[in-house]
């Protein structure tokens, strides 16, 4: 079967980094991707990671490794915009979606 | 039109009544997709259709039916709505089933009495 973890909620402080982990198991994988979104808006795309490594884009990067079943995603320089719910989902064999439940991340002042 | 839009915005319906949930993009993509999300929970899968004229059944498909008859619609039908269906209900569009990044729409807030 397939199971995606993340942490339910984090807490970071406006202009410092944050780092929200992903772990997953699966049979099959094409790929995993991070979503951002606000509470009571659509989630919006941020990043697709299908090889090893590190991927940068802005003030956001996301990091997989396929051998520990693990990512990352990496905010820096928080800003207050970026309180929102952060879903991370892989791609199984059949090319569908699989999500985890998301990440809620509060900025702080 | 500009993207992926949905309609309604929100809902409360009987239970035992029917209803659609509508869902339009002009974006021109062959992949749409049908989810719902509840608190606690990832998105999940209800529908999908990878080009008109097929759809496919996803992780949660009782209970509901799609259609795609052209490219750009892809309306959800609920036969006989059950309070279990009290959900918050995206559409989304990719490119392709494969590889792509996924378009959402704003989402239906249904409750279901």
């Amino acid at each position: 079967g397939q199971n995606i973890d993340q942490p339910t909620e984090m807490t970071a402080t406006e202009g410092a980094i944050v780092q929200i982990n992903c772990t997953y198991q699966t049979s099959g994988f094409n790929g995993l991707f991070w979503y951002q979104q606000h509470a009571g808006e659509a989630p919006t795309f941020l990043s697709y990671n299908v090889l090893d490594g590190l991927e940068e884009k802005g003030r956001f990067s996301s990091f997989l490794s396929r051998s520990k079943g693990y990512s990352y995603l990496l905010l820096k320089e928080l800003q207050m915009k970026d309180s929102a719910s952060y879903l991370c989902a892989l791609m199984d064999s059949n090319y569908q979606l699989i999500w985890g439940a998301g990440t809620k991340l509060i900025i702080k002042p | 039109i500009a993207g992926i839009t949905q309609a309604p915005t929100s809902q409360i319906l009987a239970a035992g009544r029917r209803m659609t949930l509508r869902c339009t993009q002009d974006m021109r993509h062959n992949a749409m997709y049908w989810y719902r999300q509840d608190l606690g929970l990832g998105l999940r899968l209800i529908h999908y259709s990878n080009t008109a004229g097929t759809t496919g059944k996803g992780e949660v498909p009782d209970g509901y039916s799609v259609s795609r008859a052209n490219t750009d619609d892809f309306p959800l039908t609920l036969a006989s709505a059950v309070p279990s269906q009290t959900s918050v209900y995206f559409c989304a569009s990719s490119d392709s089933r494969a590889i792509n990044e996924q378009f959402f729409g704003p989402g239906t807030r249904l409750t279901v009495l």
